[in-house]
């Protein structure tokens, strides 16, 4: 089983550079989000999709764009990279609101100089 | 907006117990979760509990839920060097996770 995987683990941008960081899930989840670990912050949620063509923002959205073309995808798009987005970012997905564990990636550690 | 709240930092002896707290905000939470992290690695869910319940044992660990305080904690029995991490509450909101900062565990031998 496959589980969450996301892609790269590690990325050095330079700033205004723009990427997309991948993420699939295998288990035909509907809801899948993402999140930004900082020191001391722990893991705050940036985007969020309950399924195939919805999205939505969580708590930190600014400078971050999603999409969800498929049950499977949720790329995160950072359009012009700032050292403001040096962070770790995890990928969740979990079977809907019913569902009781979130199934997390192994992060993708992203520095912006 | 929904908030969970937690303490930094504890240090306990190998072999003692260890009590982490947690608060929420949310009472419609449905599920409240313990996950660990290493350092550098991804997060391991523990164990959780759904919000009906009042306990929850399961092996060295104990999760205890006071809905009526939004309080919520975790105890590692014989707590063990290996125990060392970053502990983070969390409670889930209809489509995500809200996670708390996160306590630092430290076991001294």
């Amino acid at each position: 089983n496959a589980g969450v995987t996301q892609t790269p683990k590690f990325q050095v941008l330079k700033t205004g550079q723009s990427m997309t960081l991948q993420c699939a899930q295998d288990m035909n989840h509907e809801y899948m989000s993402w999140y930004r670990q900082d020191p001391g912050m722990g893991l705050r949620l940036i985007h969020y999709s309950v399924g195939a063509g919805i999205t939505d923002q969580g708590e930190v959205p600014n400078g971050y764009n999603v999409s969800r073309s498929t049950t499977e995808d949720f790329p995160l798009r950072l359009l012009s990279a700032a050292p403001s987005q040096t962070s770790v970012y995890f990928c969740a997905s979990t079977t809907g609101p019913q569902g009781t564990e979130a199934f997390f990636g192994q992060g993708t550690r992203l520095t912006v100089v | 907006g929904e908030d969970v709240e937690q303490s930094l930092f504890l240090s306990v002896r190998e072999g003692d117990s260890s009590v982490i707290n947690c608060t929420y905000t949310d009472s419609s939470s449905t599920y409240l979760y313990w996950y660990k992290q290493e350092p550098g690695a991804g997060l391991q869910l523990l164990t959780y509990i759904f919000s009906n319940m009042d306990m929850k044992q399961d092996q060295r660990l104990t999760v205890l839920l006071n809905k009526k305080d939004k309080h919520l904690s975790l105890r590692i029995a014989d707590t063990q060097t290996g125990d060392s991490a970053i502990y983070f509450c969390a409670e889930k909101e209809r489509t995500a996770l809200i996670f708390g900062k996160g306590t630092t565990l430290s076991v001294s031998s």
